[in-house]
């Protein structure tokens, strides 16, 4: 069974960073492109990055230059380093196995509060 | 900058059949850009139902289905529960690595 568990998420002030981390299980981790899509509150979700499977990265505009999408295949992890983060930015994060140009598994998602 | 469009509520009796659609700002969607619906409960994550215009995800039940109707995509839900209300999004692969989800749909069983 796939199992996708973010972490890293938490309170920072605009102009800070965090790093999220999204360990995954249950799959072949090195055969799939991964995604991170967010949700702020009471809102919609909206993707924001992608590693895809062949090592090209992906960004959404409203974080382009400022997030970095990484991925560890020995741990089965991807990151997503968010830096110069504003108000606009404060979201549940979630992790996301891709599959035929879809999100095909996601994780329960990690909370970021830019404050 | 391209637009997914949705609507933005629906209402469906129980054990009636509603269809959401899915379009874009400009111009017509089509199998080419991979579309797919995604279901979402107040709190939860979200759940994929269909992938590639019209593939159940594992799991999902035969009463949801979906198609490319004119130049939209389309959700249809047959027989629809009380346990289907709740926040429904497409999204479609724009090329280049950029997927781009609609605002969502909420919809209502009553």
């Amino acid at each position: 069974e796939v199992h996708l568990l973010e972490s890293g998420g938490g309170l920072v002030q605009p102009g800070g960073s965090l790093r999220l981390s999204c360990a995954a299980s249950g799959f072949t981790f090195s055969n799939y492109a991964m995604s991170w899509v967010r949700q702020a509150p009471g809102k919609g979700l909206e993707w924001v990055s992608t590693f895809g499977q062949s090592g090209g990265t992906y960004y959404a505009d409203s974080v382009k230059g400022r997030f970095t999408i990484s991925r560890d295949n020995s741990k089965h992890i991807v990151y997503l380093q968010m830096n110069s983060l504003r108000a606009e930015d404060t979201a549940v994060y979630y992790c996301a196995k891709r599959d035929s140009k879809s999100f095909d598994c996601w994780g329960q998602g990690t909370l970021v509060i830019v404050s | 900058q391209t637009v997914v469009t949705q609507e933005p509520s629906f209402s469906v009796s129980p054990g009636g059949t509603v269809t959401l659609t899915c379009g874009l700002s400009s111009g017509s969607v089509s199998t080419s850009y991979y579309p797919s619906w995604y279901q979402q409960t107040p709190g939860q994550a979200p759940r994929t139902l269909i992938y590639n215009t019209n593939t159940r995800s594992s799991g999902v039940p035969d009463r949801f289905s979906a198609s490319i109707l004119g130049n939209k995509a389309a959700l249809t839900i047959t027989g629809a529960q009380a346990a289907d209300e709740s926040d429904y999004y497409c999204a479609l692969y724009m090329g280049s690595g950029i997927s781009v989800i609609g605002g969502g749909t909420k919809l209502t069983v009553l």
